[in-house]
């Protein structure tokens, strides 16, 4: 099993481009989530799913969009890349819907918006 | 609202000497609590975590953490730490099922 793959992991982006961050796993996971790293803010929750077209919001939702089609897949947009979205972008992937289950973690995006 | 408080950004301590990494939680209802660790470049591992039952709770690389309902504290510890502990450490919590909020890290940093 790869686990949880996330592309790319590193990218640069210039303020009002659009993106979006690739994240899949083959666990056969129903829980996937995305995360956002920031130094002395640690990791804070931005979207996630429970399940096949199911998604919803996390503490900082705002600029982000996700959608979950199949199982395996979700991937996180950026309509338009502010500089505030420089961060280390982590996807996560847990057994079940809830959370009371070990997450597994992607190796990150780093992403630069200048 | 549900928060993790991490009281030390960073710990330093020497090979061999035991460590304690503190962590708060603020809930009013039950929770899940949880201890990840980051090496340098790397996603996150789970090291440990309670759900129910015995309060102290043990987990991978002979660390333990002890569940405190009335201090509402969940703090990681380990006899004696080895240079490959240095890493950054999260604590996390999950109220309810589907959220999982964690707290800003400790840097474990042990020296020779």
């Amino acid at each position: 099993n790869a686990g949880v793959t996330q592309t790319p992991k590193f990218q640069v982006l210039k303020t009002g481009q659009s993106m979006t961050l690739q994240c899949a796993q083959d666990m056969n996971h129903e829980y996937m989530s995305w995360y956002r790293q920031d130094p002395g803010m640690g990791l804070r929750l931005i979207h996630y799913s429970v399940g096949a077209g199911i998604t919803d919001q996390g503490e900082v939702p705002n600029g982000y969009n996700v959608s979950r089609s199949t199982t395996e897949d979700f991937p996180l947009r950026l309509l338009s890349a502010a500089p505030s979205q420089t961060s280390v972008y982590f996807c996560a992937s847990s057994y079940g819907t809830g959370t009371s289950n070990e997450q597994y973690f992607g190796p990150g995006t780093r992403l630069t918006v200048t | 609202a549900q928060s993790v408080t991490q009281l030390d950004s960073q710990v330093p301590v020497f090979e061999e000497a035991p460590v304690e990494l503190r962590c708060n939680y603020s809930s009013s209802v039950s929770v899940y609590l949880f201890w990840y660790v980051q090496y340098p470049n790397q996603g996150l591992q789970l090291l440990l975590k309670y759900l129910s039952g015995s309060t102290l709770v043990k987990g991978i690389n002979g660390f333990e953490a002890e569940f405190n309902k009335s201090q509402t504290s969940f703090h990681l510890r380990k006899p004696s730490v080895h240079i490959s502990d240095t890493a950054e450490y999260f604590c996390a919590v999950s109220v309810g099922t589907d959220k999982l909020i964690f707290g800003t890290g400790t840097r474990l940093q042990v020296f020779p």
